[in-house]
């Protein structure tokens, strides 16, 4: 069966200092990869997603990059954190229409 | 902008009772999902109806939709406290094919509170 791991579960970083999130999925082969954030209250945004190795299609504008090494690794990085990046950070995979997601990182930037 | 918007923003019933909610969505669609999410937990899949399919249910779940009013809705019937959770809407437009990749977006959801 398939399995999405995310990690850390929880940062707390200061401002100006780099970032890197990574996500990785067992059980499937060539998914298509997303990284979503999650501000308090709020729905998803999507912030970047992959069809492939190397492939990488941001949705917004931001201080943060993707990266998808291998078929099944997709890390979220900055090289330097605003207060604006805090958030909840969710990985997610598909093979079709639905979406699975992973157990997220809570990130904060103080 | 948003393209599905759920309401009621907040709902609280007590167990037993059934709980609807609803997502309105603001352009054409190639299928509707409806998401799960315990409180700062991942998302969790439940149920996909596409943009032929009028009703369609899973368990104690029932998932309408309404072209042409551009609206769906999530029933749970027999609400349990376990239940209580914040509920998505999500949409894959029907452009949104560039690369192969189906890409969702999300509403800001419903937070279930379902009392014992």
């Amino acid at each position: 069966s398939q399995t999405i791991h995310q990690w850390p579960a929880t940062l707390v970083q200061p401002v100006g200092s780099p970032l890197s999130l990574e996500c990785t999925v067992e059980g499937t082969s060539n998914p298509n990869l997303y990284w979503y954030r999650q501000a308090a209250g709020r729905g998803l945004q999507l912030l970047f997603y992959s069809v492939g190795i190397g492939q990488i299609s941001s949705e917004v504008p931001q201080n943060l990059s993707a990266s998808r090494p291998q078929d099944r690794q997709f890390i979220l990085s900055s090289k330097k954190l605003l207060l604006s990046d805090s958030g909840f950070y969710l990985c997610a995979w598909s093979v079709g229409a639905e979406q699975f997601f992973g157990p997220g990182t809570r990130l904060t930037v103080l | 902008s948003q393209q599905g918007e759920e309401d009621p923003q907040a709902l609280s019933i007590q167990e037993g009772e059934n709980a609807t909610m609803n997502c309105s969505y603001k352009t054409s669609i190639n299928n509707l999902q409806w998401y799960r999410q315990n409180s700062g937990r991942g998302l969790v899949h439940l149920i996909l109806i596409r943009s032929n399919e009028r009703e369609k249910h899973s368990g104690r779940l029932r998932v309408t939709l309404d072209t042409s009013k551009k609206s769906s809705s999530l029933l749970i019937t027999a609400s349990r406290a376990a239940d209580t959770a914040s509920y998505f809407c999500a949409t894959v437009l029907n452009f949104q094919t560039q690369g192969g990749s189906e890409k969702l977006v999300f509403g800001k959801g419903t937070k279930l509170t379902v009392n014992p």
